[in-house]
């Protein structure tokens, strides 16, 4: 199975950009130019539930969360088996734990994907 | 507040059967599409337990087990075992919200 990792400032300032790296290893099925597999980020606010925010193939064909579609922007970097997140113009409410995650799709399509695996998480605070 | 809803607590002593329910819409789950089941056990990432509605990845329990029927979901524990005190999470497709929805999460404490 993959592993995942993120990275990135654990503090961001308000009306800022944050920016998170996840890097993908391991053996089989850990390359991010695998076919089938999408490449996503779920967050978590302290103490609350699970937000989807996004996925993206090794295309770099990225859907996004529409809550969040207008500040939210995914990338991908096949030669270094990484993907990115950025978030433009955060506030407090974008403080959360952040996960990596890879995606599965049960019948080939959109609706049907769910999150196969996971990184441990980074927390990113917004401070003022 | 969120389009799946769940209990936010169940109980239960060791041994015991407990299960956790997912009720969602007709833009979700009563519009056929399927539900997955997470476990994030205390200070870790959720880990996925139950795909397609019923199907376990590899190294999950048979103690756990899901359905699906109408609107609504369950997530079975039998054989209750303190390793399971986690919080259980649903998720599926809302076509309304055109997005991937969570339940709350259910906090399952072992007696």
């Amino acid at each position: 199975q993959p592993q995942l990792q993120e990275s990135g400032p654990g503090l961001v300032k308000s009306s800022e950009t944050l920016s998170l790296t996840c890097t993908v290893s391991g053996a089989s099925g850990a390359s991010i130019s695998g076919s089938g597999y999408f490449w996503g980020w779920v967050r978590q606010p302290p103490g609350k539930g699970l937000e989807s925010i996004g996925s993206v193939s090794y295309t770099g064909r990225a859907d996004y969360s529409p809550s969040l579609k207008s500040r939210v922007s995914l990338s991908v970097d096949t030669s270094k088996n990484q993907f990115s997140l950025r978030l433009t113009s955060v506030t407090a409410a974008d403080t959360a734990v952040y996960y990596c995650v890879r995606l599965v799709s049960l019948y080939s399509d959109f609706e049907s994907r769910y999150f196969q695996y996971w990184g441990q998480g980074i927390l990113v605070s917004v401070s003022s | 507040q969120s389009v799946l809803t769940q209990p936010p607590s169940v109980s239960g002593a060791p041994g015991q059967r407990v299960t956790i329910s997912c009720t969602g819409s007709g833009s979700n789950i009563g519009a056929g599409y399927d539900v997955h089941w997470y476990q994030q056990l205390p200070g870790t990432a959720p880990k996925l337990l139950i795909f397609g509605n019923n199907n376990r990845p590899s190294g999950v329990p048979d103690r756990f087990s899901g359905s699906k029927s109408d609107t609504s979901a369950s997530l079975a524990i039998t054989g209750l075992q303190a390793e399971d005190e986690a919080d259980y999470y649903c998720q599926s497709y809302d076509r309304s919200l055109r997005d991937y929805v969570f339940g709350i999460g259910t906090k399952v404490t072992v007696l």
